[in-house]
């Protein structure tokens, strides 16, 4: 099975307005992490937000959002107030476990285009 | 997160030929280092954990003897394609763990093309 899924291929969005993009994920470890990065065109992986499967809030970073539900096994991503900055692909991933030692699996992406 | 270097950011070379990336952490210092490989229109792979001082971990599928990976310092780790073929051709990234939960932070990536 998948360990991260995004089932969003493509995602356009109107400048200013916000815009969710979906991960779902599968563990069975009660303890792992959940990450976002953005790489635009240059390829650049940029870290946007950190989800720890313990933490009691929603994690935010800005105009970063995750959205965790933990029961649905979910980590979606929302950016409000878009700027066309923002278009570039979106991979969500998960570590699993405590500690620095195993691998973080990545989803396929999401590309996001911004619209003027 | 810390600075990571990779150089060169882009390389071109006949197939056949070795080729050379370096990832240099620049303010701290970095007992474990990442290789990611990333083809076109796909998510990132781990290729192999580089360890300071002791050989590299690969994973599974990824050829030890075509990918040497050496990390002779704490703040170097460098890659090295043997006999590179166009198959090769990809945007290879280095990535160390940092911080609160172990994020981990990636360099700027080298992208190869192999003719």
């Amino acid at each position: 099975a998948q360990k991260i899924t995004q089932t969003q291929p493509g995602m356009f969005v109107q400048e200013k307005e916000a815009v969710t993009l979906d991960c779902t994920y599968d563990t069975s470890d009660p303890s792992y992490g959940l990450f976002w990065y953005k790489q635009p065109s240059s390829g650049e992986m940029i870290f946007l937000i950190y989800q720890g499967s313990y933490d009691q809030q929603n994690a935010t970073e800005g105009r970063y959002s995750l959205n965790f539900q933990k029961a649905r096994k979910s980590a979606n991503l929302v950016i409000s107030a878009s700027q066309l900055g923002d278009s570039a692909m979106y991979f969500c991933a998960m570590r699993e476990g405590q500690g620095g030692a195993n691998n973080l699996f990545f989803g396929t992406g999401t590309r996001l285009t911004v619209i003027p | 997160g810390a600075v990571v270097s990779q150089h060169p950011s882009r390389v071109i070379c006949k197939s056949g030929t070795s080729v050379k990336i370096e990832c240099r952490s620049l303010d701290f210092q970095a007992t474990t280092m990442f290789w990611y490989r990333q083809f076109p229109k796909q998510s990132l792979m781990l290729m192999a954990t580089s360890n300071e001082g002791s050989k590299a971990t690969y994973e599974q599928g990824v050829e030890k003897d075509k990918f040497l990976i050496n990390h002779a310092s704490l703040t170097l780790s460098t890659l090295t394609v043997t006999s590179a073929h166009p198959e090769d051709s990809s945007f290879y990234i280095c990535s160390y763990r940092w911080g609160v939960g172990e994020t981990q932070y990636f360099g700027p990536g080298t992208r190869l093309l192999v003719l």
